[in-house]
């Protein structure tokens, strides 16, 4: 089973500040075909899961452009650019290359 | 859109079937599955089903395999859960989840709590 550990656990961020997530991979994430299919969700309180950002960089739709992903085989980092009050709640990085599916702990984001 | 049914309170050692009603976008071409998430705690992949030209084939977390079953009909647009031999570990919202490579598309999920 892949592991997926994420730093830090815990964020608090000043409003307009950058904040960056890090997603380490126990083995490398490409596929056989050649795509790597690591996924960034984000969670606020009380609601499911979204998708932020698949295969490592790409933004999904209605996704604001201060979010970016970045990284290659066991190392990847999502970025806010400018931490806005919505951006509140948790990050999980998860991985669709290898059955089973694992998600990494989360990283709760909060506002200072 | 994803719509879950079928959680509420249940013994340990006994069964509930969720049920995902799927709609707005062609059900049967998807790979499906299921996460739950614990109270307070992270997410958990259960399991998933293949589409029909993968002979809706399926695949499960070490943790439900044996106990936990996936299936689907496609011509109701609907996918199912069915929970035997309920933990109380168990415990969890689960949510029905369109797996396109990625999870784009989450239900709001359903709580399952296992209790005497």
């Amino acid at each position: 089973e892949i592991v997926l550990t994420q730093t830090p656990l815990f964020s608090p961020v000043t409003l307009g500040q950058p904040a960056s997530i890090s997603c380490r991979s126990s083995q490398s994430l490409v596929h056989s075909a050649g795509n790597t299919y690591l996924t960034w969700l984000h969670q606020r309180p009380g609601q499911p899961p979204r998708l932020l950002i698949y295969q490592i960089s790409n933004r999904f739709s209605g996704v604001p452009d201060r979010f970016s992903g970045s990284g290659a085989g066991t190392d990847f980092t999502l970025r806010i650019s400018r931490v806005e009050a919505e951006d509140v709640g948790v990050y999980y990085c998860m991985q669709t290359t290898q059955s089973p599916y694992t998600f990494g702990q989360g990283t709760k984001l909060e506002i200072k | 859109q994803l719509v879950e049914s079928g959680g509420g309170l249940v013994q340990p050692g006994g069964s509930r079937r969720l049920s995902c009603a799927a709609s707005g976008f062609s059900f049967s071409f998807y790979y499906m599955d299921w996460v739950r998430q614990a109270p307070g705690k992270g997410l958990e992949w259960v399991g998933l089903i293949r589409h029909n030209a993968e002979g809706h084939t399926t695949e499960y977390a070490a943790s439900v395999k044996g106990r936990f079953t996936i299936s689907r009909d496609d011509s109701k647009s609907s996918l199912y859960l069915q929970m035997n031999s309920l933990k109380t570990e168990d415990t969890a919202v689960y949510f029905c989840v369109r797996e396109n490579w990625h999870f784009d598309l989450w239900g709001r999920g359903a709580l399952v709590t296992v209790s005497s």
